[in-house]
């Protein structure tokens, strides 16, 4: 196992498109966190599933975003019609007990 | 609401000498978590270190240690023997054991260690 990935890394689009992440977890990591985190800034929790169920939203989802998380495996992070203030690093994290998160590389999204 | 304060934007310290970087948060929890992470230049967050809020011995990983003080709220790092791969950007996060564990975390301070 080598820990959590994301995929893609960095990723190019044009303000108005539609844009989904992928984050695999570490096996047998039954919860899984989004966070959001900007230039200079520390992360900002986004969601989190524990299994396939997504128990939290934070504020910051806008309705243009929707996490998923289908039987519990991979988890998926789709934003539609993106806009430049949705530039950010999102990371994905896992954790078996949840007071210990061990985070993927994350995804670089660039809104031109 | 929990918050984490990072009070040094960055820090420089010279190959082999010891730094401490500086961590306060706010929350009214008795029972929580307190971590620090670092993220090298592109690449991923890795845990350094973990305090238990009961535990009134502070966690040491190596080189690395903590100061925690319960009651005055502050939680500061410990880095002795500075070598070039600390260099990192170290944030300092609080958890709630709560049913989501979110991490909640400060703004970062960004290490460069000297050769």
């Amino acid at each position: 196992d080598t820990g959590v990935s994301q995929d893609p890394r960095h990723k190019i689009t044009k303000r108005g498109q539609n844009v989904t992440f992928r984050c695999d977890p570490i096996s047998e990591h039954n919860r899984l966190y989004w966070y959001r985190q900007t230039l200079g800034q520390g992360p900002e929790f986004l969601t989190y599933f524990q299994n396939e169920a997504q128990l939290e939203k934070s504020r910051l989802l806008s309705d243009r975003f929707s996490a998923e998380r289908p039987k519990g495996s991979f988890s998926t992070l789709e934003i539609q019609r993106t806009e430049q203030g949705d530039s950010a690093m999102y990371l994905c994290a896992s954790s078996v007990t949840g007071d210990e998160q061990y985070f993927g590389p994350g995804t670089r999204l660039t809104v031109t | 609401a929990q918050t984490v304060t990072q009070s040094q934007p960055e820090m420089s310290v010279q190959e082999a000498e010891t730094v401490t970087l500086s961590c306060t948060y706010d929350t009214s929890e008795n029972n929580y978590y307190l971590f620090w992470y670092k993220q090298p230049p592109s690449r991923q967050m890795i845990l350094v270190i973990r305090q238990e809020a009961y535990k009134q011995q502070n966690a040491t990983e190596n080189r690395f240690s903590v100061n925690f003080q319960k009651a005055a709220k502050s939680f500061s790092l410990k880095i002795s023997d500075s070598q070039l791969g600390d260099t990192a950007m170290y944030f300092c996060a609080f958890l709630y054991g709560g049913a989501t564990n979110k991490l909640i975390f400060g703004t970062g301070t960004l290490l460069a260690v000297q050769p």
